[in-house]
């Protein structure tokens, strides 16, 4: 696969419900960040991984969300106890590095509704 | 902190005008500035990029300008076609404390009528 792969496309679940997002970054790069849009609004940052590590959380809205990546690859974003402002698009975007200046490539993104 | 300003939408425009969509930053040192580019139901791809001052980034006839003196970077195209209609994004990558920090702007809806 050329570009990044997100999966599911859509997700609609329950208020109180768990759902897990997962993210296949462009092979070889190591930066890879997890942004949310919502309906009609630009892009929030959420947190990058530089590797396997998060150095960066500071985007995370709250302490049910949490991410974690694994063999500098594949990574899931994990909502617990989803509320309905949850309700968003969620996309993920690696990069070659972290550099300044590198060109982040986006995945289609995954669209959850929660009701 | 970094933040990047758009021109609010939609724009709607009918087709071969002329379009400006203007964008404007706020920075410590010198970004590299992006466009990027969602078209309807499609993630975002990139347009085009400019890593330094004066430097023009240009892609499917969009062109914009880094201005480091007006701290602008905005998108024009002379001729605009139906198949432009999307939403586009302004946006910066500086050095932060992690690593590249990027910032979107909030994206300006155009729409190009035949």
């Amino acid at each position: 696969g050329a570009g990044v792969s997100q999966s599911p496309s859509n997700k609609v679940t329950e208020k109180g419900k768990d759902v897990e997002l997962r993210c296949d970054p462009i092979s070889g790069h190591t930066a890879l960040y997890w942004y949310r849009q919502s309906l009609g609004q630009g892009l929030e940052f959420l947190i990058y991984f530089q590797g396997n590590s998060a150095p960066d959380k500071s985007g995370l809205p709250s302490d049910r969300f949490s991410a974690e990546r694994t063999g500098g690859s594949v990574s899931t974003l994990t909502i617990q106890r989803t509320q309905q402002e949850d309700s968003a698009v969620y996309l993920c975007a690696s990069s070659l590095g972290a550099a300044e200046g590198e060109t982040q490539y986006f995945g289609p993104g995954t669209r959850l509704l929660v009701l | 902190g970094d933040s990047v300003t758009q021109m609010e939408g939609p724009v709607t425009l009918s087709e071969e005008a002329f379009l400006t969509i203007n964008c404007t930053y706020t920075a410590t040192g010198y970004p590299s500035l992006f466009w990027y580019v969602q078209y309807p139901g499609e993630g975002l791809q990139l347009l085009l990029k400019a890593t330094k001052a004066d430097d023009k980034g240009s892609n499917k006839g969009f062109e914009a300008t880094y201005r480091k003196e007006t701290t602008s970077f905005h998108l024009e195209k002379g001729s605009v076609q139906v198949s432009d209609s999307a939403v586009y994004f302004c946006a910066l990558s500086s050095s932060g404390n992690y690593g590249q920090n990027f910032v979107f702007g909030p994206g300006t809806r155009l729409s190009v009528l035949p």
